[in-house]
C-alpha cells in the first residue's frame, strides 16, 4: 500500500503542451503539498492545500494550477510548458496544518522533461 | 530571510565510520527542525526531528544536534552503512500563519565499502 502515490512517474513532452500530474494519499492527512526539485536537488515548495483549501501559493507562474477535489487528492496542471519546467515534482502530505511539528510524507516523484 | 543551507554538498565516508552532516539556518523564529533522507529515485523520507527547546536528540544510529546560538544543525550517523548512501536534507518549519517546511540544499553522502 503506497501512502502517497503520484502518476505518472515519468513525463516527456514538447514545449507549449499542457500536462497534469495526479497525487493521492491514503494516510487520512489533512494537508497536501507540491514541491519542485531541480537538477541540483533543491526542493522548493509550490503549493499547499489544507482540507481542499489553498493555503500556500508560492511565487509560481499562473501556468501552474493545483486542484484538490477532496482532501485525499491534489493534482497539478501545467499549461504552456516551458523548458525551465523540467524537474521532478513531488507530492507530499502531512497530518495537520498549523502544527509546528509537521512531518511530510512524500510520494516517489514525477520527473517532467520538456523538450 | 528564509534559507536553510548546508556547508558541504558531498561527503564521502568509509563503511563503519561515523558521518556528520552539517546545516546552517537563518530564520531564528524556527522552532522545529527535521532531517530527511532521499534515496535515488525516491522521495525524501523523515529520519529524525528536534524542537528548538532541545539541543540533542537521538534515534537509532542517528543523532541530531541543534545549536541555536550559531543557528547550526547537524546529523550524526554512527557506523555508516552502504544503505546510508543518499542525499540528506535539513528542513525547518516556518510559521507563516500556518507552517511551511523549507528545505536546505542537500548533502550527498557516499559510503565506500
Amino acid at each position: 500500500d503506497t501512502a502517497v502515490s503520484q502518476t505518472p512517474k515519468y513525463l516527456v513532452t514538447q514545449m507549449g503542451n499542457d500536462k497534469s500530474i495526479k497525487c493521492e494519499q491514503n494516510l487520512g492527512h489533512d494537508t497536501m503539498y507540491w514541491y519542485k526539485q531541480d537538477s541540483k536537488k533543491f526542493l522548493k515548495i509550490m503549493f499547499s492545500y489544507n482540507n481542499k483549501e489553498l493555503i500556500i501559493n508560492e511565487t509560481v507562474p499562473n501556468r501552474f494550477s493545483p486542484k484538490s477535489p477532496d482532501k485525499a487528492h491534489l493534482n497539478l496542471h501545467i499549461n504552456s510548458l516551458e523548458l525551465g519546467d523540467s524537474a521532478v515534482y513531488f507530492c507530499a502530505s502531512s497530518p495537520l496544518w498549523g502544527s509546528g511539528a509537521n512531518v511530510l510524507t512524500f510520494g516517489a516523484g514525477s520527473r517532467l522533461t520538456v523538450l | 530571510g528564509e534559507s536553510v543551507g548546508l556547508h558541504l554538498p558531498t561527503l564521502s565516508v568509509q563503511e563503519g565510520d561515523n558521518s556528520i552532516i552539517n546545516c546552517a539556518y537563518s530564520n531564528s523564529a524556527s522552532d522545529y527542525f527535521i532531517w530527511y533522507k532521499q534515496e535515488s529515485g525516491k522521495g525524501p523520507q523523515f529520519i529524525i526531528d528536534i524542537r528548538s527547546n532541545m539541543d540533542k536528540r537521538q534515534g537509532q544510529r542517528v543523532t541530531v544536534l541543534l545549536n541555536k546560538t550559531v543557528k547550526h544543525l547537524s546529523l550524526q550517523i554512527a557506523a555508516t552503512q552502504p544503505g546510508d548512501s543518499a542525499v540528506y536534507f535539513c528542513a525547518e518549519n516556518i510559521n507563516t500563519g500556518g507552517f511551511k517546511t523549507i528545505f536546505g540544499a542537500g548533502t550527498r553522502l557516499f559510503v565506500k565499502a
